[in-house]
């Protein structure tokens, strides 16, 4: 059983186009992240969530939102894409609160903007 | 803001040549994490430590969190081929509300 899945791996869209990225966890763990990875593969969070609270780097767009339907997952929506927004995206999980101890991370969604 | 960089960007050592890698944060950090990423991969946690000055080891890899909790180093001891990936220190800032990775260190082996 695969701890952190994302689905779809690849998605290839045009610009304009609004998509999501779907994230789901079986290890119970109480917050959920998504990251950026560009191709200098830096990493950057753009969220983190629990059940009480919502963390979004300030640097993120707004057209990039995080929705929750329950504990076990936290989908990543993204409105009117962007050339610029073509990078793998990762999807992690732990147990405590944000930040404070390891991270399960998903696969990554490889996104690319046409 | 916030930065967390890592020297160096790349590394290209013969196998069986240490490594280190150095990490340096722009304030204090909570606790110092390390991921290892292979090609084509994804994150996976390594270590973490949390003490000013605390020294860690697994097998041919020793971490060190500085004592000012603002750097550490990760360093490997013998490359093997298997090691190859890039390395990212992480943590999050002193009031824990962000989290913050480093820039990474792509390692090569060369066999």
């Amino acid at each position: 059983d695969t701890a952190v899945s994302q689905t779809p791996k690849y998605l290839v869209t045009q610009m304009g186009n609004d998509k999501s990225i779907k994230c789901e966890q079986n290890l119970g763990h109480d917050t959920m992240y998504w990251y950026k990875q560009d191709s200098k593969k830096f990493l950057k969070i753009m969220f983190s969530y629990n059940n009480k609270e919502l963390i979004i780097n300030e640097t993120v767009p707004n057209r990039f939102s995080p929705k929750s339907p329950d504990k076990a997952h936290l989908n990543l929506h993204i409105n009117s894409l962007e050339l610029g927004d073509s990078a793998v995206y990762f999807c992690a999980t732990s147990k405590g609160a944000s930040g404070g101890i390891e991270q399960f991370f998903g696969p990554g969604t490889r996104l690319t903007v046409l | 803001g916030q930065q967390v960089m890592q020297i160096p960007q790349y590394q290209h050592v013969q196998e069986g040549e240490d490594f280190t890698t150095y990490c340096n944060s722009s304030t204090t950090l909570s606790n110092i994490q390390w991921y290892k990423q292979r090609p084509g991969g994804h994150p996976v946690f390594l270590i973490q430590l949390v003490k000013s000055g605390e020294v860690k080891k697994q097998k041919r890899l020793t971490f060190q969190f500085g004592e000012a909790k603002k750097n550490s180093s990760l360093h490997i001891t013998a490359t093997q081929t298997t090691d190859v990936g890039t390395y990212f220190c992480a943590g999050p800032s002193r009031g824990g509300n962000q989290f913050y990775f480093g820039t990474g260190t792509s390692l090569t082996v060369i066999p």
